[in-house]
């Protein structure tokens, strides 16, 4: 069965931090790896994905993951984060022949002004 | 607003009591995933629908149920309540007509806060 592992569920940084959040998943075969942001009293939204080509992809507010098939991770990154980056992160795995979307547990980022 | 719309935003109710849950998903997706998440936990997948029929179910409760309707609609209903069964419950569409099911975005609702007391 697929899993999804995030490491830190709670992180607080200062503004212009650098930030990595990490996800590992656990499926052998091939697969599309989600970001989700949830900002304080809003809806889940999409940060950036992978469905193949370029491992190193960008999403939207300078967000990037780097998906890394030898160690099955997908982490997330910002070299500086602000404040209104404060939320909950989710990391998302779906297998490419598959139609169930697993989450990990998430990520709560407190970014402090 | 993303389209996808839930009902009601909050409940209140008792244990042993049933609920029902509402979705109408972004308009033209034909996918609705239904989600839990309790509370220092993720998002637990729990059923999601294509087109009317069941296509993939998680660790979805014997006493929780759902079905998508004609119009796309889907309600997940919720019976003989537990305490631990408060909790926030996401609806997710996908799929928009003409899309290969493959590779697929969610757009969530704002969700359905459910407390049983």
């Amino acid at each position: 069965a697929q899993s999804v592992s995030q490491h830190n569920h709670h992180v607080i940084l200062s503004e212009a931090a650098s930030l990595e959040l990490g996800c590992n998943y656990s499926y052998g075969g091939t697969v599309n790896l989600f970001w989700y942001v949830q900002y304080p009293g809003q809806h889940l939204q999409l940060l950036l994905k992978y469905f193949s080509g370029d491992p190193l992809v960008k999403g939207i507010k300078g967000f990037e993951a780097e998906f890394i098939k030898s160690k099955f991770s997908f982490n997330l990154r910002k070299p500086s984060v602000q404040w209104s980056d404060t939320a909950e992160y989710f990391c998302a795995v779906k297998s490419t022949g598959g139609f169930k979307t697993i989450f990990g547990a998430g990520t709560r980022l407190f970014v402090k002004a | 607003d993303s389209g996808v719309t839930q009902t009601p935003k909050h409940l209140i109710t008792a244990t042993g009591q049933r609920v029902t849950l509402r979705c109408s998903p972004r308009s033209g997706d034909l996918s609705v995933y239904w989600y839990q998440q309790s509370l220092d936990q993720g998002l637990q997948f729990l059923i999601q629908y294509y087109n009317g029929e069941e296509r993939a179910k998680g660790n979805i409760l014997e006493r929780f149920s759902a079905q998508q309707f004609p119009d796309l609609h889907s309600e997940l209903n919720l019976s003989s309540l537990e305490l631990g069964d408060s909790a926030l419950y996401f609806c997710a569409s996908s799929v928009a007509r003409g899309q290969s099911s493959g590779a697929n975005v969610l757009t969530f609702g704002a969700g359905s806060r459910l407390t049983v007391l």
